[in-house]
């Protein structure tokens, strides 16, 4: 099973700043076929269920503000939040949907500081 | 609009059973590839099967935690998708969601999901 590894737990931030989250998979996510990188990143607010943002890295789901910039490629991979706005404190995974079985990261925490 | 709703989900004791239904629509129900995944009290999210379309033979795929335990299937008729649960332990204590896949396999809607505890 590929493992997802995301860094930092946890975020406190203040309204406006820049944040970074890291998401590390055990085995490259990038097809040799297409040169696309199977990760996705999803965004989950308190109650409710994961919504996805970003996948193939950094392609934004219809939507989705363009504060949120997906990068990175094989096994190392960075959630950006530009500015970032009260509504986006939330729980944010990466999940790699190259090969079976599916699998998240742990999670990062967005919180206010 | 696309919605996914569940439905099913309750306080059972280990060892039962139970099944979980999910409902949809506004899309093509028949040509979705369709998932479970769940997420535990603590937080970590974990896929535990899907079911292909039937241009792909209504192909299923398991976890290894709940293989032999699960059945995911579909009925196309009703746009709806089951996953029958044996043998449940303590652990398949979580927020079970269903979900459908986009192009390129990514989990693109998402239902609310329905609570199931697994307690004695």
């Amino acid at each position: 099973d590929i493992v997802m590894t995301q860094s930092p737990s946890s975020l406190a931030v203040s309204a406006g700043e820049t944040v970074t989250i890291n998401c590390k998979s055990s085995q490259s996510l990038l097809s040799s076929g297409n040169q696309k990188n199977y990760l996705a990143w999803y965004q989950q607010k308190p109650g409710q269920s994961p919504k996805l943002l970003i996948y193939l890295a950094s392609t934004r789901e219809s939507g989705v503000p363009d504060r949120f910039i997906g990068s990175g490629s094989g096994t190392d991979f960075t959630l950006t939040i530009s500015s970032v706005q009260a509504e986006d404190l939330a729980d944010y995974y990466c999940q790699q949907h190259y090969s079976y079985p599916r699998t998240f990261g742990g999670g990062t925490k967005l919180e206010l500081k | 609009e696309v919605q996914l709703v569940e439905t099913g989900g309750s306080l059972v004791q280990p060892g039962k059973s139970l099944k979980l239904t999910c409902a949809t629509s506004g899309f093509t129900f028949s040509n979705a590839w369709m998932h479970w995944v769940r997420q535990s009290p603590e937080k970590q999210l974990e896929w535990v099967a899907q079911i292909k379309a039937k241009s792909n033979n209504y192909a299923t795929y398991y976890a290894e935690s709940v293989k032999g335990r699960f059945t995911i299937s579909r009925d196309d008729s009703k746009s709806s998708v089951y996953l029958q649960m044996n043998s449940l332990k303590e652990e398949d204590t979580a927020i079970y969601y269903c979900t459908s896949t986009g192009k390129y396999w990514y989990f693109d809607f998402w239902g609310p999901g329905t609570m199931v505890t697994v307690s004695s």
